[in-house]
C-alpha cells in the first residue's frame, strides 16, 4: 500500500460513548504500534502488535481502552465510555520486522470527547 | 493531570540559516536514536537515526550528534527551508525485545522567509 493509513481522521464523540478507530499498516508489515498523542506534547506509546499477537499493551490507560489485531493486519483500537481525558490525536504505525526498522505511522485520528 | 507541553519550546530561524535542535534522552542503556518531523495535522515522519556506537550521523542536509557522556542528542539542519517548519521529536528505543519507541517533548521550529 501507499502507507499507513487510519479512520475516521476526526471523530467527535459525546462522553460516555464508545469509538472505534481503525489502522490499516503497510501490507506485510509484522508490528504495528498505537500511540497517544496529547496536544503540544509528544506520541506516547499504547500498545504493541506483533502480526496477531499482543505483545506489549503496558501503555493502555485503564480497561476501557481495547485493541486487537485479528487477522495481522488491520488494527481496531475502541475506547469504551469516552471522557474528556481521552480527547487526543491517536496515531498508528507499523514496521516490517519486531527489530531495527523505521516506523511509518499515519496521519492519525483526532478525537475530541465533549 | 499535569499540563506540561502545551507550550513547546520553538526555535525561529532565518531562512538559509542553519538550524539546531538539542534533546536530551533518559535512559542510559538506550543505543538507538530517532529523529522525527510532525507537521500540522500529521503523523510523525522519519528523518534520521543513530546507534550508540557512533559519534555522528549524516543525511541529505541532515546531521545527528549523539553525546552518551551527558545524554544528548542534536539535530543540524542545513540551509534551512521553509518547508522545514514543524515539530521535531528526538526519541529513543525502550530496550525490549521489539523497537519500542519512547519520544521526547519536542521541539517546534519555525523559518522566517
Amino acid at each position: 500500500g501507499a502507507g499507513v493509513s487510519q479512520s475516521p481522521r476526526y471523530k467527535v464523540a459525546k462522553r460516555g460513548q464508545d469509538v472505534a478507530l481503525r489502522c490499516d499498516p503497510i501490507s506485510g508489515h509484522v508490528s504495528l504500534f498505537w500511540y497517544q498523542q496529547a496536544l503540544g506534547q509528544g506520541p506516547e506509546f499504547l500498545t504493541y502488535f506483533q502480526n496477531e499477537a499482543q505483545l506489549d499493551k503496558s501503555g493502555l490507560p485503564s480497561d476501557r481502552f481495547f485493541a486487537e489485531r485479528p487477522e495481522g493486519s488491520v488494527s481496531t483500537l475502541k475506547i469504551q465510555r469516552t471522557q474528556q481525558e481521552d480527547s487526543a490525536v491517536y496515531l498508528c504505525a507499523s514496521s516490517l520486522t519486531p527489530a531495527g526498522e523505521t516506523q511509518y505511522f499515519g496521519p492519525g485520528t483526532r478525537l475530541l470527547v465533549l | 493531570g499535569e499540563s506540561v507541553g502545551l507550550h513547546l519550546p520553538t526555535l525561529s530561524v532565518q531562512e538559509g540559516d542553519n538550524s539546531i535542535i538539542n534533546c536530551a534522552y533518559s535512559n542510559s542503556a538506550s543505543d538507538y536514536f530517532i529523529w522525527y518531523k510532525q507537521e500540522s495535522g500529521k503523523g510523525p515522519q522519519f528523518i534520521i537515526d543513530i546507534r550508540s556506537n557512533m559519534d555522528k550521523r549524516q543525511g541529505q542536509r541532515v546531521t545527528v550528534l549523539l553525546n552518551k557522556t551527558v545524554k544528548h542528542l542534536s539535530l543540524q539542519i542545513a540551509a534551512t527551508q521553509p518547508g522545514d517548519s514543524a515539530v521535531y521529536f528526538c526519541a529513543e528505543n525502550g530496550k525490549t525485545s521489539y523497537d519500542k519507541v519512547i519520544f521526547g517533548p519536542g521541539t517546534s521550529l519555525s523559518v522566517i522567509p
